[in-house]
């Protein structure tokens, strides 16, 4: 059983250029969520998909936003990137829309200069 | 998004039994209450997940009382590879849409 895997795992770029992260969830999964984690805070959400569909959404603008592929696999986007992009970000998958638990990656640090 | 609220830091010693409470006053009806742990540069990693009264794994218990506005993870007999941050995270369980909130952590600082 392979966990969830992200790419790349760090990246760096400039104040507003765009983005691309991706993450493929874990077999069996149909469920991807996304967080960023500043330095020294906990993860905040950032939106998730269920069968191909958002189905949640915290409170980030709309120059982030997503995609889930037929494999479950992910990616999140970012437009016109700020340096307050710079995080650690996370994806976690799930059967079920998390009713038994997400499994994390180990995340893609984002540094923007 | 229900709003979680922890102990920013809490330290031990190997072998006691840590106990870290999360107040989550504003839970809703189909919220579940999940706690996961994380090392730096990691992801984090679920622990324990509840609805109501007490459930117990292979390496924590929860206990979350009859009116859910907190919850408390216990570790029993911590070792120095539980040291890290541990989250309390709140859930709309809700079939159609789902928001989960992570809490502020508590960083655990087991010593020798």
């Amino acid at each position: 059983e392979t966990g969830v895997t992200q790419s790349p795992t760090h990246l760096i770029k400039t104040r507003g250029q765009q983005v691309t992260l991706r993450c493929s969830s874990q077999s069996g999964h149909n469920t991807v969520s996304w967080y960023q984690q500043a330095l020294g805070q906990g993860p905040q959400f950032i939106f998730q998909y269920y069968r191909e569909e958002e189905n949640g959404r915290g409170n980030f603008p709309p120059r982030f936003s997503g995609l889930q592929f037929p494999n479950y696999s992910s990616e999140l986007n970012v437009n016109a990137l700020e340096l307050d992009d710079s995080a650690l970000y996370l994806c976690a998958s799930s059967f079920g829309q998390g009713a038994y638990g997400y499994t994390f990656g180990s995340g893609t640090r984002l540094t923007v200069v | 998004l229900a709003k979680t609220t922890q102990p920013i830091s809490m330290d031990s010693y190997e072998g006691q039994e840590v106990n870290i409470t999360c107040s989550h006053n504003n839970i809703a009806t189909n919220d579940y209450i999940t706690w996961y742990q994380q090392f730096p540069s990691q992801g984090p990693r679920f622990i324990i997940q509840g609805y109501k009264t007490k459930v117990t794994n292979e390496v924590a218990s929860l206990f979350i009382p009859a009116d859910r506005k907190s919850s408390t993870l216990s570790l029993p007999r911590v070792s120095l590879s539980d040291t890290a941050v541990y989250y309390c995270l709140v859930g709309d369980m809700d079939t159609g849409r789902r928001a989960l909130t992570f809490g502020s952590g508590t960083r655990l600082q087991v010593q020798p």
